[in-house]
């Protein structure tokens, strides 16, 4: 069974960073891209950004929002994905989703919450 | 304001059948056939229903289909049943020079 496991999250201040863990199980990890998506309270689903498999160079893509704030890696060996957030704003408050896959997204992990706040 | 529009609410009565829309650009939905559709019901993780815009994965049942025409990609339930009432959301593949991966606001489906 694939599970998806989202930890990390938290209370933080303005400015400040985190970093998010993603733990996969129930698939050959490194054979998959991973996605990170965001859901502010109240609001729509956010694409964040991916970071392909290996095979495809491992290279990562982010949305504007959070390009050059936010970093995507992996460590195939532990199945982990990793998002770090650093210069933290207020906007960036929301639920941070992983999921597998890079054009459509076929699991999906509960979910952290994040909240960016003084 | 999100890259794709979808309607805000629709609804409908058990049995029968919602088309919910979404409407991209030429640069989105009009250029790939790369359109997703996501169930997501109050405080749970998104569910995919449709990938390459008419493919179902398995344990989605048949009741859920996908189409597009142009630039406006379609999901329709049919036979709603009570359970069906939640958030949907669509999602194209948008090429990697602006955005790649682009989202409708949602649309929230009643079960009358």
């Amino acid at each position: 069974e694939v599970q998806l496991v989202e930890s990390g999250g938290g209370l933080v201040q303005p400015g400040r960073s985190l970093r998010l863990s993603c733990t996969a199980s129930g698939f050959t990890f490194g054979d998959y891209a991973m996605s990170w998506f965001r859901q502010a309270p109240g609001k729509g689903l956010e694409w964040v950004g991916f970071i392909r498999s290996k095979a495809y160079g491992g290279t990562t893509e982010y949305a504007a929002s959070v390009k050059g704030r936010f970093t995507i890696s992996r460590d195939d060996s532990k199945s982990i994905a990793y998002l770090q957030m650093n210069s933290l704003k207020t906007e960036d408050t929301a639920v941070y989703y992983c999921t597998r896959g890079s054009r459509y997204f076929d699991y999906w992990g509960q979910g952290t919450l994040v909240t960016v706040s003084s | 304001q999100s890259a794709l529009t979808q309607p805000r609410s629709v609804s409908g009565s058990p049995g029968q059948s919602v088309t919910i829309s979404c409407t991209g650009t030429s640069s989105d939905v009009g250029g790939y056939n790369y359109v997703s559709w996501y169930q997501q019901h109050p405080g749970k993780a998104p569910k995919l229903m449709i990938y390459d815009v008419s493919k179902r994965p398995s344990g989605v049942p048949d009741r859920f289909s996908g189409s597009k025409s142009g630039n406006t990609a379609s999901l329709t339930i049919s036979g709603l049943q009570a359970e069906d009432e939640a958030d949907y959301y669509c999602c194209s593949y948008a090429g990697s020079y602006t955005l790649d991966v682009v989202f409708g606001g949602g649309t929230k489906l009643t079960v009358l």
